[in-house]
C-alpha cells in the first residue's frame, strides 16, 4: 500500500522555542491522521489526531494542521521542553479499519 | 484506562527456536488488535490484524506460517515467531482499538535472535 513520508529526519530546537514537524502523505483516500511520540525503547504514545473534515485541531501545547489539497500534515509544539525529545511519527488510515500506515519519523532533539 | 500490556518486554533466543509474545488489553475488551514490527531507526510496519475468534489478516509480504497470531479472547492476542532467525530480531509492538477511534499501543517487545 501507499506509505506516509516525513520531510526531515531530524530536528534540533532550542528549549522554549516552537517546533514544527512536517509530514507528506500519499493516500488521498485516508480520512484519519494521528501523530505519535515514541521514546527510545517504548511504544508509540498518542499525541493528537485529526479527521479529514477538519484542517486544524489544537491540544495542550500541540496543534495539528491538515492540508488535503497538497496532502500535507504538520505538528506544531509550542514552547518545546526537554521532555519533548523523541521520535515523532505521523500515521494515516481509514477510520473504519484503523490499519495505520506510519511515516518514516522525525527525531526531535531539544537543546537546553 | 485503555492500557495495553505486552510480555515479555525483551527476549533473547537461539536461532531455530520459537518465541511467543503476548498482548493484553488490561481494562477493556478488544475485538481487534494489530501487530507491528520496527527495525532499529526505522518506522513501524503493520504485520497483521488480529481478530478475536477468527483468523488473522496478514499484510503483504508477511509469512503467516512464520508469524502465528492467536486471538483467543477479547483481552489477549499472541504472536509466535516460529523458527526464529537473526533477521527476525526486531521490536514487536501491538495495539488495540479502544472505543470509537482510539488506538492504544503496548510498550513493545524486543526480540534478539542469536
Amino acid at each position: 500500500g501507499e506509505s506516509v513520508g516525513l520531510h526531515l529526519p531530524t530536528l534540533s530546537v532550542q528549549e522554549g522555542d516552537n517546533s514544527i514537524i512536517n509530514c507528506a502523505y500519499s493516500n488521498s483516500a485516508s480520512d484519519y491522521f494521528i501523530w505519535y511520540k515514541q521514546e527510545s525503547g517504548k511504544g508509540p504514545q498518542f499525541i493528537i489526531d485529526i479527521r479529514s473534515n477538519m484542517d486544524k485541531r489544537q491540544g495542550q501545547r500541540v496543534t495539528v494542521l491538515l492540508n488535503k489539497t497538497v496532502k500535507h500534515l504538520s505538528l506544531q509544539i509550542a514552547a518545546t521542553q526537554p521532555g519533548d525529545s523523541a521520535v515523532y511519527f505521523c500515521a494515516e488510515t481509514l477510520i473504519n479499519d484503523y490499519k495505520l500506515s506510519f511515516g518514516a519519523g522525525t527525531t526531535v532533539t531539544v537543546r537546553a | 484506562g485503555a492500557v495495553v500490556s505486552q510480555h515479555p518486554s525483551w527476549v533473547i533466543c537461539k536461532s531455530g527456536t520459537s518465541v511467543k509474545i503476548e498482548c493484553r488489553s488490561l481494562d477493556f475488551q478488544a475485538t481487534t488488535m494489530f501487530w507491528y514490527r520496527q527495525f532499529p531507526k526505522q518506522s513501524l510496519m503493520l504485520m497483521a490484524t488480529s481478530n478475536e475468534g477468527s483468523k488473522a489478516t496478514y499484510e503483504q509480504g508477511v509469512e503467516k506460517d512464520k508469524f502465528l497470531i492467536n486471538h483467543a479472547s477479547l483481552t489477549l492476542s499472541t504472536l509466535t515467531v516460529t523458527s526464529a532467525h537473526p533477521e527476525d530480531s526486531s521490536f514487536y509492538i501491538c495495539s488495540a482499538r479502544f472505543g470509537a477511534n482510539v488506538l492504544t499501543f503496548g510498550a513493545g517487545s524486543r526480540l534478539t535472535v542469536l
